[in-house]
């Protein structure tokens, strides 16, 4: 079965601090689609990003980046000079593709607090 | 595109009552997915829709849920009855194709006194 963790449940740091954001994923399938979703106070859930499982390299954009690295099933976001509002919770996602579809699995979600 | 719609943002019911919530997926999205938000369990897959279709309900927590999505551009999670453990977040989301990102509608938060 397909799973998600977000080792860290919450994490506070200040302002203009580049900070990481971990996801560690399972999956037995060989074709899967990763995702990060960003929730801020204001509850709504937005999508940020999603990556295919042929797809390593890297990405930017603007002050976000992720790192997908499958030797070590990992999918971790780093939000460069971070800024109040990037204060939210990020959750990392899942999709399966060999078995048919199969909706987005999400982590527990991190909390990122960034203090001015 | 307006995006995906949800009704009400808030609503709040006593045990026993039943509840419906409402949802309207961005036009052209070929999959619809209900998602249910707690502290305890984080954002659970209660049941999803490909052309109006439900493909997998195996997350509707009992017999007390229900879902249905009578055209492409409508549908609804009924609760009935309610009981105050069904007090969450419910989110609707849609996607264009399999394997494409979900987009979220607002969400209604339920509270079930």
């Amino acid at each position: 079965a397909q799973k998600v963790t977000q080792a860290q449940t919450e994490i506070s740091v200040v302002e203009k601090e580049d900070v990481t954001l971990d996801c560690v994923y399972e999956t037995r399938d060989t074709t899967y689609y990763l995702f990060w979703y960003k929730q801020p106070p204001s509850g709504e859930l937005v999508f940020l990003i999603r990556r295919n499982s042929f797809d390593e390299q890297n990405e930017i954009s603007g002050r976000y980046s992720w790192n997908f690295q499958k030797s070590t099933s990992s999918f971790n976001f780093t939000i460069t000079a971070s800024q109040v509002v990037d204060s939210a919770v990020y959750f990392c996602a899942l999709s399966e593709a060999n078995s048919g579809n199969t909706p987005l699995v999400f982590g527990k979600g991190t909390r990122l607090s960034v203090i001015a | 595109d307006a995006g995906v719609i949800q009704s009400p943002r808030h609503e709040v019911t006593e045990m026993g009552q039943e509840v419906t919530l409402r949802c309207k997926p961005i036009s052209g999205h070929d999959y619809l997915f209900w998602y249910r938000q707690t502290m305890m369990r984080g954002l659970e897959l209660l049941i999803y829709f490909n052309n109006n279709v439900p493909i997998d309900d195996s997350g509707m927590p009992e017999d007390r849920f229900s879902a249905k999505m009578p055209n492409a551009s409508f549908s609804t999670l009924k609760i009935q009855p309610s009981e105050p453990r069904d007090s969450a977040v419910y989110f609707c989301a849609s996607s264009l194709r399999e394997y494409t990102e979900a987009f979220f509608g607002q969400g209604t938060r339920l509270t079930v006194v």
